[in-house]
């Protein structure tokens, strides 16, 4: 069966750190890979997403970055956070099947950040 | 409509009461229509991937029916039980086949 993974599960940052949040799947094989967050009072946003290993999607411009050095690791990075980086983050990864992708998504436990 | 938007943004109701919250979405170049559990403190877990117009899914005292010509999507629930507690997110798969758009949510308080 697959699982996912994401680490840690809660941070608690200054303005102006660095961030590397991990997410990892297992039992699958070339997973589309997504990354989200929930801001305070805010629907899940989409961040960046990913269909293979070194090709990453950005959705909307911001402070930061995503990177898939393997098949199931998926990380988000900031080299300096801001305050508005603060939220509720949540990596999902999802199969494309040969009807063009109708298959839901599953997301990991979430990552609560809180930048100071 | 340009944007996936639910309504109410919250509820309240008692148990054994049914209820229903609708999902509404731009209709042009539609995949898909997914639906999602909430709960707090959990992971959201999908409920139903609906696709063609007039679809209707059922799982247990959950349904949905879906309407792709004009864009909307409603979720039912039958005899509220607390369990049910939760925000329920919809979320449109979008024309690259890849992105899940989603709403806000509806929020869900089932009391005794």
């Amino acid at each position: 069966s697959q699982t996912i993974h994401q680490w840690p599960a809660t941070l608690v940052q200054p303005v102006g750190s660095p961030l590397s949040l991990e997410c990892t799947v297992e039992g699958t094989s070339n997973p589309n890979l997504y990354w989200y967050r929930q801001a305070a009072g805010r629907g899940l946003q989409l961040l960046f997403y990913s269909v293979g290993i070194g090709q990453i999607s950005s959705e909307v411009p911001q402070n930061l970055s995503a990177s898939r050095p393997q098949d199931r690791q998926f990380i988000l990075s900031s080299k300096k956070l801001l305050l508005s980086d603060s939220g509720f983050y949540l990596c999902a990864w999802r199969l494309l099947s040969g009807t063009g992708g109708i298959n839901e998504q599953f997301f990991g436990p979430g990552t609560r950040l809180t930048v100071l | 409509i340009l944007n996936v938007e639910q309504s109410p943004q919250s509820l309240h109701v008692q148990e054994g009461d049914s209820t229903n919250f609708t999902c509404s979405f731009p209709s042009s170049n539609f995949y898909a229509l997914h639906w999602y559990r909430w709960e707090t403190a959990k992971s959201p877990e999908a409920l139903f991937v609906m696709t063609l117009n007039g679809d209707e899914k059922k799982k247990g005292r959950i349904s949905a029916t879906l309407n792709t010509k004009e864009g909307y999507s409603y979720l039912y629930i039958k005899g509220s039980q607390p369990e049910d507690s939760a925000t329920y997110l919809c979320a449109r798969l979008t024309g690259t086949a890849s992105k899940l758009t989603f709403g806000t949510g509806t929020r869900l308080q089932v009391t005794l």
